[in-house]
């Protein structure tokens, strides 16, 4: 049972451009939760969602920034017109439960680098 | 706001010491606390977890201690091992909600032989 597969690793990308990072779930998880790390700094909340819902975007900025979970494939986290403060690295959970004290896995994380 | 504090923000130990790192809180409706190891280049791992009725937890070398009224809780690493050389994360949940986790802003700990 492959964990949780995030791609890709390593994003360069040039102000202006977008970025699309990927979050494929554990198997049977349906819940999906991405989270924002910058240097030196714990773990920010970013969004929950499940299959095809946004259950809670409270941490996600309210421009530029989007995510999404299809019936079918990963979850999207999308970066559109980044900036050098966008460089970060982004890291997706998933659990199978929603409950707050499931254990909920994460991935290896996607750093992204705005140049 | 930040809601979990965290200290010390790095920590060298010697093998075989203890590693002691202590976190606070301000949000008295978190009632799960797990911890998390990070090693570089890699995403953060449940390490132990805690919920406020009891006071303490211990798993192998590792140990949460924790005090309801003061609102703080620590991880304790016994017998420290060079392997241990990680940042680890506190955090808070609420278990009526969801996955929605507030991380302390982590410890750099490194074990010298």
């Amino acid at each position: 049972n492959a964990g949780v597969m995030q791609n890709p690793r390593h994003l360069v990308r040039r102000r202006g451009q977008e970025a699309r990072l990927r979050c494929s779930p554990m198997k049977g998880h349906s819940h999906v939760y991405w989270y924002r790390q910058l240097p030196e700094e714990g773990l920010k909340f970013m969004v929950y969602l499940q299959k095809e819902n946004i259950i809670d975007e409270s941490g996600m900025p309210k421009e530029r920034f989007s995510a999404e979970f299809p019936k079918e494939g990963p979850s999207i986290l999308r970066i559109q017109q980044v900036v050098r403060g966008d460089s970060a690295a982004y890291f997706c959970a998933s659990s199978s439960s929603p409950g707050g004290n499931t254990e909920a896995f994460f991935g290896q994380g996607t750093r992204l680098t705005v140049v | 706001q930040q809601q979990v504090k965290q200290s010390p923000q790095s920590l060298i130990v010697q093998k075989g010491g203890i590693s002691i790192i202590n976190c606070a809180y301000e949000n008295t409706a978190f009632d799960y606390f797990p911890w998390y190891q990070q090693f570089p280049g890699k995403g953060p791992a449940l390490l132990i977890a805690i919920r406020p009725d009891v006071s303490e937890k211990k798993e192998g070398r590792f140990t949460i201690s924790f005090n309801k009224s003061a609102k703080q809780f620590s991880l304790h690493i016994m017998d420290s091992q060079p392997g241990d050389s990680a940042t680890y994360f506190c955090a808070a949940s609420i278990t009526g909600g969801y996955q929605k986790v507030t991380f302390g802003t982590g410890t750099k700990l490194q074990v010298i032989p």
